[in-house]
């Protein structure tokens, strides 16, 4: 059971380009999140989806765009990459959007902008 | 002024010492805290939740101080496998956009 998978594990692109990373949950939580952590800053929230069909931005969304036609996928698109994007990308899920429950990661997805 | 703050470390310390980190938070409407932990180029992993009255899970003991906003985590007996980065997380307003992540505290054991 790989609970949550993300890909590519590792990516370079260039300016300019159209970037799509994906995300697949096998355990039907409701709460998908993306996240970008970069030296110095921690993590920060790009965008979240509370269900399917529902999204909404985070701390960090400009230059990002995002969709969940289903439970079990949450796509992040970069419409056109800036080296700035250059960072580790992880998604994540939550049963809940309550204050209590756990985060669970993917592994990350590296992401490189020349 | 960064919403969570941690020292960066690193925190350098001999197998068996006792360590402790503190985290800051500026936004008294925090409602839920927790520690994670992320070895190095991996995924953060809850480590344990902060509960008002602090609470232990093994060689691991949390605290939380609302007056003063700050949590904190202190290791006992360190292993080698305790180092990592450890990251304060904060929960304002019970909301899932509102969670907001420490730069983390990287912690080093030494043989």
């Amino acid at each position: 059971d790989a609970g949550i998978t993300q890909s590519p594990r590792y990516k370079i692109t260039e300016t300019g380009r159209q970037v799509t990373l994906m995300c697949h949950q096998t355990w039907s939580h409701s709460y998908m999140f993306w996240y970008r952590q970069d030296l110095g800053h921690g993590l920060r929230l790009i965008y979240y989806s509370a269900a399917a069909d529902i999204t909404d931005k985070g701390e960090v969304p400009d230059g990002y765009v995002v969709s969940r036609s289903k439970t079990e996928n949450f796509p992040l698109t970069l419409e056109s990459a800036t080296r700035s994007q250059t960072s580790v990308y992880f998604c994540a899920t939550r049963t809940s959007g309550g204050g209590t429950g756990e985060l669970f990661f993917g592994e990350g997805s590296r992401l490189t902008v020349l | 002024r960064k919403e969570v703050e941690q020292d960066p470390g690193p925190f350098n310390v001999p197998e068996g010492a006792t360590v402790a980190f503190n985290c800051t938070y500026s936004n008294s409407a925090s409602q839920s805290f927790f520690w994670y932990r992320q070895d190095c180029r991996k995924e953060p992993k809850l480590l344990m939740s902060v509960y008002s009255s602090g609470n232990e899970d093994g060689r691991f003991t949390a605290q939380l101080n609302r007056a003063s906003q700050y949590i904190s985590l202190l290791i006992r007996d360190s292993k080698l496998s305790d180092s990592a980065t450890y990251l304060c997380v904060v929960n304002r307003y019970s909301s899932a956009s509102k969670i907001i992540f420490g730069s983390g505290t990287r912690l080093s054991i030494r043989p």
